[in-house]
């Protein structure tokens, strides 16, 4: 079954202070892996989008990395501000003849506090 | 340059009721996805439109129907309203199908 899987739910640190979020998926044929920043009850905003032979992308303060072999992911956040405070969801694309699908999952909500 | 615009942000309807959610892509833009995110939950595809043709279905009754127009604008239908349609639901433009999708604000529904 294609998946993809976040950890963890939810996370709470300190302003300044940096955390990584993770992504694992069993996804195939695979296209490409985006990171999304969705604030509560807006649209997701890309972060990152990487193909199968892209190992790591930044993005300001955001670095994403790739492992195709073991399919994982994650997000790195280095002195995170208030505004980091969202959900950040991890999107795999799964080749199809017309088009990718997008397989979503379910985010890891981040609270930043002062 | 406007983003990816929906209208209306939020919408309270009764089940059995019809509604209908409007979505205009980023000017250049050829392809719309519509999502649908229930609370708690990542966005869950519904249907992809390029060129004003069904390029992509989720798993969604046929309660749900979409088009696309000449000005790559597009709606989204639902019809016979359940409780459980009460979510966000996300339009995203691209310039083709493969492309980075790009997201609106959403339509917050709500079903009673």
């Amino acid at each position: 079954k294609n998946q993809v899987e976040q950890s963890p739910q939810s996370l709470i640190i300190l302003e300044g202070k940096n955390c990584t979020l993770q992504c694992n998926y069993t996804v195939s044929p695979f296209s490409n892996l985006r990171w999304y920043k969705q604030d509560t009850g807006r649209g997701p905003v890309s972060l990152t989008i990487m193909t199968f032979s892209e190992n790591t992308k930044s993005n300001g303060r955001y670095t994403a990395t790739l492992d195709a072999d073991t399919k994982q992911s994650s997000l790195h956040i280095t002195a995170s501000q208030l505004s980091d405070s969202a959900s950040y969801i991890c999107v795999v694309a799964q080749i199809s003849y017309n088009t990718d699908k997008l397989i979503f999952g379910t985010g890891t909500r981040l609270q930043v506090f002062p | 340059d406007a983003g990816v615009t929906q209208s209306p942000t939020h919408l309270i309807k009764t089940r059995g009721q019809h509604v209908t959610l409007r979505c205009s892509p980023i000017s250049g833009h050829k392809s719309v996805s519509w999502y649908q995110q229930v609370l708690g939950q990542g966005p869950q595809f519904i249907f992809q439109y390029y060129e004003k043709e069904e390029r992509g279905r989720g798993n969604f009754p046929d309660r749900f129907s979409a088009r696309q127009f000449p000005n790559y604008s597009s709606e989204l239908n639902v019809n016979a309203l359940l409780l459980g349609d009460s979510a966000l639901y996300l339009c995203a433009s691209s310039l083709g199908t493969k492309e980075t999708q790009y997201f609106g604000p959403g339509t917050r529904l709500l079903v009673l």
